[in-house]
């Protein structure tokens, strides 16, 4: 079973881009998707965008295209979510999650990020 | 506002059974398998039911799923203190906007 491992916390200055790591150990990575999702404090869940490792192809909500990029290494079996131009409403938790197509299993533990000037 | 409507909030007694519903559109949930999350305080989301109805390893018969044209509904039976959390349904969308879909999450309490 694949296990997510993410980066840890991170405090930007609005305007700054941030770059959250999800490494993979067990199974295959290259087999599966990756998605990010965030959580802002109070809030529910929201889906950021997905990459295919095997492929290099990722597709994003169109609510952060143009802000988001999502890469992985297949050579360390880790994905990566940068969101550039933050802003205070960026302020949430970023959680990377294997994508099985109809739903996600397992989920990464989660990274704070804090975009406060 | 989430394309996925969920009560913000249900209750209920130890032991004693609750639903919780999602409501969707044809071009989320009328097409396409839906998934529920438990999300414990404090940490992250773990996947309940997949595929509409199906519990992954692990996952005890108390919690189940079910979906009817746009709507879909986890029960759980025989509640415990151990399940309050937020549950969160979700679901691919066909829409041009976005690829998944999440609704915007029930609070369990068990009084």
């Amino acid at each position: 079973q694949v296990q997510l491992v993410q980066s840890g916390a991170e405090v930007k200055k609005p305007g700054s881009s941030v770059k959250v790591s999800c490494k993979a150990s067990g199974g295959t990575f290259s087999s599966y998707a990756i998605s990010w999702v965030r959580q802002a404090p109070g809030q529910g869940l929201e889906w950021m965008g997905r990459i295919i490792p095997i492929l290099g192809i990722a597709n994003y909500a169109q609510k952060f295209q143009g802000r988001v990029t999502i890469t992985a290494d297949k050579s360390t079996s880790t994905a990566y979510m940068e969101l550039s131009s933050l802003r205070s409403e960026d302020t949430a938790v970023y959680y990377c999650a294997s994508w099985k197509s109809r739903w996600f299993d397992p989920w990464g533990q989660g990274t704070l990020v804090t975009v406060s000037s | 506002q989430s394309v996925l409507t969920q009560p913000p909030s249900v209750s209920a007694a130890p032991g004693q059974k609750v639903t919780i519903s999602c409501s969707g559109s044809s071009s989320n949930i009328g097409n396409n398998y839906v998934s529920w999350y438990q999300q414990l305080p404090g940490t992250a989301p773990k996947l309940l039911i997949y595929d509409n109805n199906k519990r992954p390893s692990g996952i005890p018969d108390r919690f189940s799923g079910s979906k009817s044209g746009t709507s879909a509904t986890l029960g759980i039976t025989g509640l415990q203190t151990g399940d309050e959390a937020d549950y969160y349904c979700g679901t691919w969308d066909s829409s041009l906007s976005v690829n998944w879909v999440f609704g915007g999450g029930t609070k369990l309490t068990v009084l």
